[in-house]
């Protein structure tokens, strides 16, 4: 079965370390998204990769990093945490067939 | 720019009874994918439905259905029959048809169903 994989389910921070959150997809996909779930907000891409080393940013970049070294992995990087980046962060990726999405079962970050 | 609104943050349902959820959305686009997603507390975003702008049919799956409405900007979805396990939130998202780099989803803000026994 087709997976994404994101490499905590909670995970808990202090404002002002540095934070890594992972995913890992096993489909060959060329795309992969981040994106930050806030009630109320629905989810909100922060960015996006379409090949190995290319990124764009999405609708809030803001304080965050990503980096694309291999194709199966796409890491969302907090470079200093605060504390309204507390949030829940669902991996994404999509491959030829770009309408089909396949989600990881997200990250819920607490920042303290 | 796309954007897509769901403006019922909850909504609730008799088991076996029959619900609609609304969503409209705005773009200048003419080749576009619009989608219903479920995610259940497990967290995992599970695609219902996928609608394709250009086929005026309506998509179904099962219990579900949606009502498409092009001109309108509308894509309701329909949940026949409902059951406890559909108890979730829901996301209408919209994807452009072009190819490149425009694979992002747009979603809305969601609703909560709940379904009651």
């Amino acid at each position: 079965d087709v997976k994404v994989t994101q490499s905590s389910r909670y995970l808990v921070k202090r404002t002002g370390e540095k934070v890594f959150l992972e995913c890992v997809q096993d489909m060959d996909h060329e795309n992969m998204f981040w994106y930050r779930q806030d009630p109320g907000l629905g989810l909100r891409l922060i960015y996006f990769s379409y090949d190995v080393k290319m990124k764009e940013k999405g609708d809030i970049p803001e304080g965050y990093s990503v980096s694309r070294e291999k194709k199966e992995r796409f890491s969302l990087i907090l470079e200093s945490a605060s504390t309204n980046q507390t949030s829940m962060y669902l991996c994404a990726s999509s491959g030829p067939h770009r309408d089909r999405h396949t989600f990881g079962s997200g990250t819920r970050l607490t920042v303290v | 720019a796309q954007t897509v609104t769901q403006s019922q943050p909850e909504m609730s349902v008799q088991e076996a009874e029959t619900v609609t959820l609304s969503c409209t959305y705005d773009t200048s686009e003419s080749n576009y994918y619009l989608f219903w997603y479920k995610q259940p507390p497990s967290r995992q975003m599970i695609l219902v439905i996928r609608q394709e702008a250009y086929k005026q049919q309506n998509a179904t799956e099962n219990r579900f259905s949606v009502n498409f409405q092009k001109a309108a900007k509308s894509f309701s979805l329909k949940i026949s029959d409902s059951q406890l396990g559909d108890t979730a939130m829901y996301f209408c998202a919209f994807l452009r048809g072009s190819t490149g780099a425009n694979s992002k989803l747009t979603f809305g803000k969601g609703i909560t169903l709940s379904v009651r026994p």
